[in-house]
Parts: structure tokens; sequence; C-alpha cells
């Protein structure tokens, strides 16, 4: 099966400027996640999609990131204005519900991640 | 609030020695607990995962996790590890509803 699709895998930009991540799940999964790594720490989730609504949005600095995920497939992730502190990875998963698909019910599956560097 | 830590950043050993790397986690309610590993240059993949039963887990590669609910733990062991085990591991704990929390990493060098 086709895995998570993310793009672009490197992007350098410069304080202040705007970015945009894109994420194209794997097929029939309705639970979309965006998660932050920066060097040296694990993940941290962003934001978390099921199907088009957003189901946790905590962790996410809601004066400069947005996220959608229209028709609630395809989902784009956007920072504007970039800081230097948001240098990292961004890590874009999918899954399916436990319950619906067995062994790998709960799995998260991951894209190979967009590097950001804010110059 | 809910959070996971690991207990070694760095570990480097030579083939065919023994690897464990410890993992705790601090979570209200009923747990599930997985192993993540990111080879170089590639995206993170399962290793293997708890949910319930049998607190013995293996999962691929011949590795394997035991959880203790009384320490809180999840670690990760593998008896005999390869040049190509080497590799960062995550450890990460979540609620149902799949929303998972990471903790920092463990980058393993495993000499030849």
């Amino acid at each position: 099966e086709a895995g998570v699709a993310q793009s672009p895998r490197y992007k350098i930009i410069e304080k202040r400027q705007s970015v945009a991540f894109w994420c194209n799940p794997i097929s029939g999964h309705a639970t979309l996640y965006w998660y932050q790594q920066i060097l040296g720490q694990g993940p941290k989730l962003l934001i978390q999609f099921q199907n088009n609504g957003v189901v946790d949005d905590s962790q996410l600095p809601k004066d400069r990131f947005s996220a959608e995920r229209l028709k609630g497939v395809d989902s784009t992730l956007k920072i504007q204005p970039a800081k230097l502190e948001d240098s990292a990875v961004y890590l874009c998963a999918s899954s399916q519900p436990l319950g619906l698909a067995g062994l790998r019910g709960g799995e998260l599956f991951f894209g190979e991640g967009s590097r950001l560097t804010v110059l | 609030a809910q959070s996971v830590s690991q207990h070694n950043h760095h570990v480097i050993l030579s083939e065919a020695a023994s690897l464990e790397l410890g993992c705790n986690y601090s979570y209200g309610g009923t747990v599930n607990l997985f192993w993540y590993v990111q080879y170089p240059g590639q995206h993170l993949q399962l290793l293997l995962k708890y949910f319930s039963g049998d607190p013995l887990v293996k999962g691929i590669k011949g590795f394997e996790a035991e959880f203790i609910k009384s320490k809180f733990s999840f670690n990760l062991r593998k008896p005999s590890v390869q040049w190509s085990d080497t590799a960062e591991y995550f450890c990460a704990a979540g609620a149902a509803g799949n929303k998972l929390t990471f903790g920092g990493g463990t980058r393993v060098l495993v000499k030849p």
C-alpha cells in the first residue's frame, strides 16, 4: 500500500516569512496528525484531525500556525510568520481506529517529514 | 499530564551485545504503548505495540518489550544486536483515540 506522502522534503526560509506543508495520508485513514520534531527531541503533537474535524489542537501555536483538512483527505500545515524556533521536522501521520483495522489498528503511519530551517 | 521518559539519550554497543532501552510513562487510565524506530534517512516505523494481554510483546527484527504496570515501564530489549540496528528509538504512549505522546528518543550506535 502507498504510504503517507509529504512535501516539500526540505524548506529554508527567513524569519517572518511564511511556509506551507502538504500531507496526503494513507487511503482510507480517517485520522491525521501533524507532529513537530525539534532536533534531539521526540515528536510533539501539533494537531489531530478525525475526517475533516479537529480533535485536538491544544499544542498548536495558533497565533502563527494553522492547519486544515478539507474534504477529510489531504491536509496543509501553515506557519506565518515563522520564527527561528520553528526550525524542525514536521511529520504527518495517519491511522485507522483501533476497532476497525485488526492488528494494525491504533498504529500511526508516518511520512518522511518536511525539514524546515528558519534563518 | 501525560508524559513519556526514556532513560538514555545515547547508547553505543558492539555487534552481538544485548540491548535494553528504558521507557517510563505517566498516563491516567488505560494506556496503549508503542516503540517506534527511525533508521538513518528513513521515516518512523513501528517496532511493536502493547494494548492488552500478555505483557511480553514481540515485534519485528527480534525486538521485544515488557509491560510492567506496577513500574509504569515498557522497556525494549534485543538479545543480540546487529550493525543494522543503528537507529533512533522512540517510546510512545496513548489512550483510546490514537493520539500518542513520545519520549525524547534514544540514539543507538552499533559498532561492527
